[in-house]
């Protein structure tokens, strides 16, 4: 069956960098593009940016644009997401999601959710 | 961006009843709306992709419907397991975007 498996929470000091992993298994990982997403406590979904892990091309949302960079390991089909210069207002819950289909952005698995914490 | 604004942002509903929530889209987004719903401490779940189709899985009590603009979530009787969060999600443009979310609490 198709999983999505994260790291586990995180907990860094204002300015510092995080990268949460994203194993995927049971289905072709190169074949569908992988999202990340985050969560506030009691908010609101916010789409960060997106790969395509059989090429390694990605798009992010402005707000992220210089922040963010999303990579992948093909070899251990494993998606990462890399957010640096953290600030008080990253505390969230980030998720990793899989594209529905080629072409489609709607997201049929998620991971489980990594809380990152950013405190003094 | 495109700006998507859910109503209403909470309810109470009994079992049996049927609830039924809005997304509306700042621009035309013709049928490029996804439905997601949520439980506390949960990943979402995709329940209807491309406006009106059920995801595998998901039982037909659900329906979506909407183009364009304006757009609906429809749960025809209300069970147990269907408290939770409803987000919707434009899947027509970069930033890709969620509404707030509606709230379906037990009456």
């Amino acid at each position: 069956q198709v999983q999505l498996v994260q790291s586990g929470a995180e907990v860094k000091k204002p300015g510092a960098s995080v990268k949460v992993s994203c194993k995927a298994s049971g289905y072709t990982f190169t074949s569908y593009d992988i999202n990340w997403v985050r969560q506030a406590t009691g908010q609101g979904l916010e789409w960060m940016g997106w790969m395509n892990p059989n090429n390694g091309n990605t798009d992010y949302a402005q707000k992220f644009q210089g922040r963010v960079t999303i990579t992948r390991d093909t070899s251990i089909n494993t998606a990462y997401m890399e957010l640096s210069s953290l600030r008080s207002e990253d505390t969230a819950v980030y998720y990793c999601a899989r594209n529905h289909g080629s072409g489609s952005t709607d997201f049929d698995y998620w991971g489980q959710g990594t809380l990152v914490t950013v405190s003094s | 961006d495109i700006q998507m604004t859910q109503s209403p942002s909470s309810l109470s509903a009994s079992v049996g009843d049927r609830v039924t929530i809005t997304c509306r889209a700042s621009q035309s987004i013709g049928t490029y709306l996804n439905w997601y719903l949520q439980k506390p401490g949960k990943a979402p779940k995709l329940l209807i992709y491309a406006a009106s189709r059920l995801q595998s899985g998901v039982p037909s009590r659900f329906s979506g419907s909407g183009s364009g603009t304006d757009f609906t979530l429809t749960i025809s009787s209300l069970q147990p397991e269907d408290f939770a969060t409803y987000f919707c999600q434009q899947s027509y443009s970069i930033p890709l975007t969620f509404g707030g979310g509606a709230k379906v609490e037990i009456k």
